[in-house]
């Protein structure tokens, strides 16, 4: 079972709808949560980060935890052609990041 | 521009060629780390440095890779001796040490072997 597990796609929704992306993961020991957006040939970018249980909202975007189900969400509202993009969720392992595979994500106009 | 940059951005080469790339952090960031992204992948870390002191390397750095990071600035990657397999995007990163969790990432270099 790999560390970090993220439904690779691709996630088609109409402008406006809400997007849920989401990952599972299997280590406890995890204690940051992050989510970048990576666009075609481009390196990634951060857009949030969380520390604990509970939710971190930052403009569209919401980002969720659950550690007693070992499960993140990240929430974006309003969607735009211009989120088209791969989201990876990321957490750390000491002092490395572990990434998920990516989910690619198209907003129809 | 003050983020992190990555040159090549494009390197076609052919198999057994020994090929260098080069990344620039964000300048005052002391952690630089490199990545390998292939199609359809995140990015896999391969090793980081703090300051000049190379930290950890993974188990995916075979002994054709080496990575650099003289006076704790820039850094190099190079592969020696390239096959296929090693077709991937390489992506460096940059943080202050203890915000490992904030990265900031270049635009990568492509690597095709042929």
């Amino acid at each position: 079972q790999k560390e970090v597990e993220q439904d690779p796609g691709p996630l088609s929704v109409p402008e406006g709808a809400i997007v849920s992306l989401n990952c599972t993961y299997s280590n406890s020991a995890f204690q940051y949560f992050m989510w970048y957006r990576q666009y075609s040939r481009k390196g990634p970018e951060l857009l949030m980060y969380t520390y604990s249980s509970g939710n971190k909202e930052d403009g569209r975007f919401t980002a969720q935890v659950d550690k007693s189900s070992k499960y993140i969400s990240l929430f974006i509202r309003d969607s735009q052609p211009s989120d088209s993009a791969t989201y990876l969720c990321a957490m750390n392992r000491d002092d490395k990041i572990i990434f998920g595979k990516g989910t690619r994500l198209h907003i129809l106009p | 521009d003050t983020g992190v940059s990555q040159n090549p951005r494009h390197k076609i080469t052919k198999r057994g060629q020994n090929v260098t790339f080069r990344c620039d952090p964000i300048s005052e960031h002391n952690r630089l780390y490199w990545y390998r992204q292939t199609l359809g992948q995140g990015p896999e870390f391969l090793t980081y440095f703090q300051n000049e002191a190379q930290l950890e390397k993974s188990r995916l750095l075979s002994d054709r890779f080496s990575a650099e990071r003289p006076k704790g600035s820039f850094s190099t990657l190079e592969i020696q001796r390239t096959e296929q397999g090693d077709s991937a995007m390489y992506l460096c990163a940059s943080s202050l040490a203890g915000t490992y969790n904030e990265q900031f990432f270049g635009p990568g270099t492509r690597l095709t072997v042929l």
